[in-house]
C-alpha cells in the first residue's frame, strides 16, 4: 500500500531551537495538507498545498512557522523559534484532487516536544 | 463559517454492543462528509466518505454511516462492537465552497470493554 512519510516519528527540542518536519506525500497526489494535534484544540489545519502551491496557510501563525514544498516528493513545516506551546502531534496528508472526489491518506505524524 | 460537532466526548460499550457515534455540522450548501479514525498511538485512516448519491454509505471494518441533510447529520453507526474498535473517531466536513480543507469535529473516544 501506498503511504504518507513523515519523518521525525518523535522530536524532542529546547525552546527557541528549529525544528523541521518532513512529509513525503504519496507518488502522484497532487494536494498535501498540514495538520497539527493536540488535546486541547484537537486537529487544526496548518496549511494545504495543491500541485505544490500554498492555497491556505491562514491557521499557521506566520511569526513562527512556514510551511514550503521545494518538489512534489517532499513537503516541510517548519517552526523556529519553537515554543513549549507548539508541543504536539503534526500530521501530514495527501491526496489526489480530480474532479469532485478525493480521499486523502494521513501519514504517522511526527510528535513534537519542545521543552 | 463551517464547524462540526460530535455529541459525545467518550463513549464506553462492552463487546458485541451496537454503536452510534453522532455528527452535526452547520453549512447550509452542499458537502462532503468523512468519517476517520485513530487507533492509539497511530495515524489517521478513513472509514468511510459521503458525497453523493445513496446516503447510506458502508465502509470499512462493518462501519456505516447515514447522512440526513435534513438533520445536518451524518452519524457513525456499526451494529456490533470489537475490542479492537478502541479508538477515536473523527467526523470531518468538507463544504465545497470553502475549497478542499476540512473542518474536524472534536472526535470521540470508544472504549470497548472484553
Amino acid at each position: 500500500d501506498a503511504r504518507v512519510t513523515q519523518t521525525p516519528r518523535h522530536k524532542v527540542t529546547e525552546m527557541g531551537q528549529e525544528v523541521t518536519m518532513r512529509c513525503q506525500p504519496i507518488l502522484g497526489h497532487n494536494t498535501v495538507f498540514w495538520y497539527r494535534q493536540t488535546m486541547m484544540q484537537g486537529l487544526e489545519l496548518l496549511a494545504y498545498f495543491r500541485n505544490r502551491a500554498p492555497l491556505d496557510d491562514s491557521g499557521m501563525p506566520k511569526d513562527r512557522f512556514s510551511a514550503e514544498m521545494p518538489d512534489a516528493t517532499l513537503a516541510t513545516l517548519k517552526i523556529q523559534p519553537s515554543e513549549p506551546r507548539d508541543s504536539a502531534v503534526y500530521f501530514c496528508a495527501s491526496g489526489l484532487v480530480k474532479g469532485v472526489d478525493y480521499g486523502y491518506t494521513f501519514g504517522s505524524g511526527t510528535r513534537l516536544t519542545v521543552v | 463559517a463551517q464547524s462540526v460537532s460530535q455529541h459525545n466526548h467518550h463513549v464506553i460499550l462492552s463487546e458485541a454492543a451496537s454503536l452510534e457515534l453522532g455528527c452535526n455540522y452547520s453549512y447550509g450548501g452542499t458537502v462532503n462528509l468523512f468519517w476517520y479514525v485513530q487507533y492509539p498511538g497511530q495515524h489517521l485512516q478513513l472509514l468511510l466518505k459521503y458525497f453523493s448519491g445513496d446516503p447510506l454509505v458502508k465502509g470499512i471494518k462493518g462501519f456505516e454511516a447515514e447522512f440526513i441533510k435534513s438533520k445536518f447529520s451524518f452519524n457513525l453507526r456499526k451494529p456490533s462492537v470489537q475490542w479492537s474498535d478502541t479508538a477515536e473517531y473523527f467526523c470531518a466536513v468538507n463544504a465545497q465552497n470553502y475549497g478542499q480543507n476540512f473542518v474536524f469535529g472534536p472526535g470521540t473516544r470508544l472504549s470497548v470493554l472484553p
